[in-house]
């Protein structure tokens, strides 16, 4: 379960909601931006990753928007669900024969029914 | 079929012991890592072996040691356990030629040293 006092910054929302989690990154050599799911007790899921040269990439029910020149990442989530309710986070990967992930801070995402 | 499997999920020991931690992948990828998270959930990378090879040893104590019997295998040693170990370690594995950064992780091993 979750730590008392874990202070990770936290969106509320209803479900039906669209939901928008927002990371800043530092490295701008990074091959790829990717967003990672974790349910309590579990390990990090991939979600969906965008690759540098883009700006925008879809997958079902999830968009992921990179703006290099601010250097910021968003995760829109559409019509958020229950089973959505996770900590998410961003992560850059550097590749060089091998991926070299760095995290960033997670944010919790909370869905009412 | 779990892909990433590790033990145990739980570990509860005093100060000053050493324990292992035991990771398995079926996935056939070339790569695999060990990350730590903390109790605010940050993870970081602490080792990454490919093909049996050691690739990132991030600043870790020298009291974790991991050991890569094949690539399928990635097992963490820890020596002379200390209060600030606790956290939860998670195991995660990647096909050696992709780029995009997709890892599969383990269910995380708990490990609280009281």
């Amino acid at each position: 379960g979750e730590s008392v006092g874990l202070h990770l910054p936290t969106l509320s929302v209803q479900e039906g909601d669209n939901s928008i989690i927002n990371c800043a990154y530092s490295n701008s050599a990074s091959d790829y931006f990717i967003w990672y799911k974790q349910e309590s007790g579990k390990g990090p899921q991939f979600i969906i990753d965008i690759r540098s040269n883009m700006d925008k990439r879809q997958g079902q029910r999830v968009t992921v928007l990179l703006n290099k020149t601010v250097k910021h990442l968003s995760l829109q989530i559409a019509a958020t669900q229950p089973g959505d309710s996770a900590v998410y986070f961003c992560a850059e990967n550097r590749y060089s024969g091998y991926s070299t992930l760095t995290f960033g801070k997670g944010t919790m995402l909370l869905v009412s029914p | 079929d779990t892909a990433v499997s590790q033990t145990p999920k739980y570990l509860v020991t005093q100060m000053g012991n050493d324990k292992s931690i035991k990771c398995e992948q079926n996935l056939g990828h070339d790569t695999m890592y060990w990350y730590k998270q903390d109790s605010k959930k940050f993870l970081k990378i602490m080792f990454s072996y490919n093909n049996k090879e050691l690739i990132i040893n991030e600043t870790v104590p020298n009291r974790f040691s991991p050991k890569s019997p094949d690539k399928a295998h990635l097992n963490l040693h820890i020596n002379s356990l200390e209060l600030g170990d606790s956290a939860v370690y998670f195991c995660a594995s990647s096909p050696g030629t992709a780029g995009t950064g997709e890892l599969f992780f383990g269910e995380g091993s708990r490990l609280t040293v009281l």
